[in-house]
């Protein structure tokens, strides 16, 4: 069963970082993209990122709303993908939701999610 | 990118169908077949139900189907039940290696 876990989550004052953990398990980590995606609250998805496999490179791509501020990286060792928050802002108050990505841009599993708040 | 635009509500009674509209422009849904439909019930994660506009993955139900014409794409789902009652998503591939969501609708089953 595919299992993912986002870790990392919590208060945290405007211009800070933090770092959110996803560990995988139940699938052969390495093979696939993750992404993250957020929701801010009462509010629709938002698509942040993705990292590719090894296999195509283990590039990255961001959405224009969080380039430059946040960025995503892999371990296939330890099955864990992480969120690197930088200069976090009031509008990035949301719940993160940790994804495995399948071909044509598929969310094809969740984890549970974690809340980040931004606030001073 | 802007969201693509679903109504913000539907409804329907057990049994009937309703379906559920999701339009983009030619850089998203008109220009890929990459549309996914997620379902999210309050407080919990969403729920891949649709994939490559009509596909279903496995375990979810035949009554929920997917379609595309031009610029927008349809999930229907037949025989409402009263466990259907949720929040629905789309999203498209958008080039240049993005994606996008929909704004949500919300389903009730009266």
């Amino acid at each position: 069963e595919v299992q993912l876990v986002e870790s990392g989550g919590g208060l945290v004052q405007p211009g800070r970082s933090l770092r959110l953990s996803c560990t995988a398990s139940g699938f052969t980590f390495g093979d696939y993209a993750m992404s993250w995606v957020r929701q801010a609250p009462g509010k629709g998805l938002e698509w942040v990122n993705f990292i590719r496999s090894k296999v195509y490179g283990g590039t990255t791509e961001y959405a224009a709303s969080v380039k430059g501020r946040f960025s995503i990286s892999r371990d296939d060792s330890k099955s864990i993908a992480y969120l690197q928050m930088n200069s976090l802002k009031t509008e990035d108050t949301a719940v993160y939701y940790c994804t495995r990505l399948g071909p044509g841009s598929v969310f094809q599993h969740w984890g549970q999610g974690t809340l980040v708040t931004v606030s001073s | 990118q802007s969201a693509l635009t679903q109504p913000p509500s539907a409804s329907g009674s057990p049994g009937q169908s309703v379906t559920i509209s999701c339009t983009g422009t030619s850089s998203d849904v008109g220009g890929y077949n990459y549309v996914s439909w997620y379902q999210q019930y309050p407080g919990k994660a969403p729920k891949l139900m649709i994939y490559e506009v009509s596909k279903r993955p496995s375990g979810v139900p035949d009554r929920f189907s997917g379609s595309k014409s031009g610029y927008t794409a349809s999930l229907t789902v037949s025989g409402l039940q009263a466990e259907d009652e949720a929040d629905y998503y789309c999203s498209s591939y958008a080039g240049s290696n993005s994606v996008v969501f929909g704004g949500g609708t919300k389903l009730t089953v009266l």
